[in-house]
């Protein structure tokens, strides 16, 4: 059983550019939800994709979008990078409904110059 | 919005002690709570769950508690090892599985 990978692992951009992160799911796994997490802070709730379809949405603004494909892997898309988008991206996956807690992707460090 | 808070940023404790770690929440809707633990370049694990129908969970060394009324649960780890030296998030989910982490707590297991 696979877990959650999540590429690339790091990633340099320029201010007002834009990029995609990308996350697998676990195996069996339909819900998909991305973390930010800044700097000796906790994960911050980006929002969460179930079954292709945006499934909640914590405070971030639209130019945070995502997709959930077919077979539950998922990207995560940031448009009009800005200095304070530098931070730890998570992926985590579980099922719907059941609560044994989400399973984590190692991350991909974001780092806008 | 910081629904769930750990006020202590970092705890140490003497390899064999008791480590008690805090976490305080707000919103009422949740009913589902999770401790994770993270080590560095690695994403969180999970470690033990409870849910709003209980007031403990124990797994091995490992018990949750859950005071409902003052919304509030605690992480206690007894005996502490060294190697549970990281970093812990308390979460908590309502019906719809997204998680709400505190910003953590550094745990030090002193030899």
């Amino acid at each position: 059983e696979t877990g959650v990978t999540q590429s690339p692992t790091h990633l340099i951009k320029t201010r007002g550019q834009q990029v995609t992160l990308r996350c697998s799911s676990q195996s069996g796994h339909n819900t998909v939800s991305w973390y930010q997490q800044a700097l000796g802070q906790g994960p911050q709730f980006i929002f969460q994709y179930y079954r292709e379809e945006e499934n909640g949405r914590g405070n971030f603004p639209p130019r945070f979008s995502g997709l959930q494909f077919p077979n539950y892997s998922s990207e995560l898309n940031v448009n009009a990078l800005e200095l304070d988008d530098s931070a730890l991206y998570l992926c985590a996956s579980t099922t719907r409904g059941r609560h044994y807690g989400y399973t984590f992707g190692s991350g991909t460090r974001l780092t806008v110059v | 919005d910081q629904q769930v808070k750990q006020n202590s940023p970092s705890l140490s404790v003497q390899e064999g002690r008791i480590s008690i770690l805090n976490c305080d929440y707000t919103n009422s809707m949740f009913d589902y709570f999770l401790w994770y633990k993270k080590y560095p370049a690695e994403g969180p694990t999970f470690l033990i769950s409870i849910s709003s129908i209980k007031d403990k969970n124990e797994d091995g060394r490992f018990t949750v508690f859950l005071n409902k009324s003052a919304k509030h649960l605690s992480l206690h780890i007894v005996p502490s090892q060294p190697g549970d030296s990281a970093v812990y998030f308390c979460a908590a989910s309502g019906d719809n599985n997204d998680m709400r982490f505190g910003a953590g707590t550094r745990l030090t297991v002193k030899p």
